[in-house]
């Protein structure tokens, strides 16, 4: 069984470009969401994805979007970033909404100069 | 909005002492999560606590969830090196979980 794997593991951008992040979900989990985790802090909800809709987003701007695929791989794209951006974003996988728990990526270190 | 609150934020032990973390909410929980983070890690699922008043055992662990759903703890009885890290709680929202300020435990050999 393979757990949830994140590409790419470090990523420096120039503020107001673009950032895509991805994600492969652990086997046999449906469900997918996108975590930002600033330094020191708790892990804030950005969205989740079931069955390749949107299913919940959190206080995040539209320039955080999202996509899941039917093999329930996501992506998370950022546009215009910012500084603030700069955060660990954690992927996390679960069967039906985590309920029995989510497994989490190891996180993409996004640094915005 | 849903807020939950844990103390104390850091800790510091000597090996062999025991530790817990509380964690509060401001809303009544439908069901409770517990992660562990290590040091340049990523959250772990450590467990799930529903029912009113439940507790739960994992070797040196023990988790607690209030009575009126409304508060937590995770206590470790005699702390090892490895249990160093930060311990978050985490409640369930509908499609979501809204994670606690989390305790940093660190353990002194």
């Amino acid at each position: 069984e393979t757990g949830v794997t994140q590409s790419p593991t470090h990523l420096i951008k120039t503020r107001g470009q673009q950032v895509t992040l991805r994600c492969s979900s652990q086997s046999g989990h449906n469900t997918v969401s996108w975590y930002q985790q600033a330094l020191g802090q708790g892990p804030q909800f950005i969205f989740q994805y079931y069955r390749e809709e949107e299913n919940g987003r959190g206080n995040f701007p539209p320039r955080f979007s999202g996509l899941q695929f039917p093999n329930y791989s996501s992506e998370l794209n950022v546009n215009a970033l910012e500084l603030d951006d700069s955060a660990l974003y954690l992927c996390a996988s679960s069967f039906w909404r985590g309920f029995n728990g989510y497994t989490f990526g190891s996180g993409t270190r996004l640094t915005v100069v | 909005g849903q807020q939950v609150m844990q103390i104390p934020q850091y800790q510091h032990v000597q090996e062999g002492e025991d530790f817990t973390t509380y964690c509060n909410s401001s809303t009544t929980l439908s069901n409770i999560q517990w992660y562990k983070q290590r040091p340049g890690g990523h959250p772990v699922f450590l467990i799930q606590l529903v029912k009113s008043g439940e507790v739960k055992k994992q070797k040196r662990l023990t988790f607690q969830f209030g009575e009126a759903k409304k508060n937590s703890s995770l206590h470790i009885t005699a702390t090892q090196t490895t249990d160093v890290g930060t311990y978050f709680c985490a409640g369930s929202g509908a499609n979501n979980l809204f994670f606690g300020t989390g305790t940093r435990l660190t353990v002194i050999p």
